[in-house]
C-alpha cells in the first residue's frame, strides 16, 4: 500500500487560510468516508484533528475543517495561528483492511 | 483521562527479537480496538498492526507480516507487540494508539511512543 500524497510544505501568514491536499486512490481515500487528519508537533505524539472526512473531535478548534472530492481529501486551517505550526498527516482506511498515512505536510506560519 | 504508556524499546541487533508493551488507563480498554503505528527518525507515520477489542481479529502491514505479532490482555489493560527477525529498517518510534471508531476507521488517542533501534 503506497503512502497517500501530500505537499511537503505549506506556509501562510497569521490570520490567513491554508489548505493541505491528500491524494489517494479509489482503494483508499476515494472508496471510503474514513479519512482522518493528525497534527504532530516536534517530538510529540500525533493528535487527531478530523475524522470521517469532516468531523472534529471535541476540543479541536473550528478553524480546522475537512472535505473530500473523489480521490483527494483536504484539510483547511482558517485564521492561521502560530500554534498551528506543525506537521500534518492524513490517513485513510483501505480495501486491504489496513490504514495508510499520507507523506506528511510541514505547515509554517510566516 | 485516556493514557497510553509504551515500554520495552531499546537497541537490538538485526535478526533479534524485542517485545513492546503498552499500558492503558482512563478508559474501558476491553471496549476498544487498538493499533501500533511507527515513525522512523525524521520520517512519516506508518501503520503497523491492528487488533480488535476482543483480540479475535488481527491485521498487519505487509512490511511486518510474519515477523510481528500483536496481542492484548484485557484483564491487565495491556497491549503488546512481539517483534521477531528485526531489520535495520524497523528502527522507529513505536506508538500504541486507540481506535476511536467501532472498527479500524481512525485513531483518537496516541501514547508518547517508545524508540526501537535496530543496529549491529
Amino acid at each position: 500500500q503506497s503512502a497517500l500524497t501530500q505537499p511537503a510544505s505549506v506556509s501562510g501568514s497569521p490570520g490567513q487560510s491554508i489548505t493541505i491536499s491528500c491524494s489517494g486512490t479509489s482503494s483508499d481515500v476515494g472508496g471510503y468516508k474514513y479519512v482522518s487528519w493528525y497534527q504532530q508537533h516536534p517530538d510529540k505524539a500525533p493528535k487527531l484533528m478530523i475524522y470521517e472526512v469532516s468531523n472534529r473531535p471535541s476540543g479541536v478548534s473550528s478553524r480546522f475543517s475537512g472535505s473530500k472530492s473523489g480521490n483527494t481529501a483536504s484539510l483547511t486551517i482558517s485564521g492561521l495561528q502560530a500554534e498551528d505550526e506543525a506537521d500534518y498527516y492524513c490517513s485513510s482506511y483501505t480495501t486491504s483492511t489496513s490504514q495508510v498515512f499520507g507523506t506528511g505536510t510541514k505547515v509554517t506560519v510566516l | 483521562q485516556v493514557q497510553l504508556v509504551e515500554s520495552g524499546g531499546g537497541v537490538v541487533q538485526p535478526g533479534r527479537s524485542l517485545r513492546l508493551s503498552c499500558s492503558a488507563s482512563g478508559f474501558t480498554f476491553s471496549g476498544f480496538a487498538m493499533h501500533w503505528v511507527r515513525q522512523a527518525p525524521g520520517k512519516g507515520l506508518e501503520w503497523v498492526a491492528f487488533i480488535s477489542y476482543d483480540g479475535s481479529n488481527k491485521y498487519y502491514a505487509d512490511s511486518v507480516k510474519g515477523r510481528f505479532t500483536i496481542s492484548r490482555d484485557n484483564s491487565k489493560n495491556a497491549l503488546s507487540l512481539q517483534m521477531n527477525s528485526l531489520r535495520t529498517e524497523d528502527t522507529a518510534v513505536y506508538y500504541c494508539a486507540r481506535d476511536g471508531s467501532s472498527w479500524f476507521w481512525w485513531i483518537d488517542f496516541w501514547g508518547q511512543g517508545t524508540l526501537v533501534t535496530v543496529s549491529s
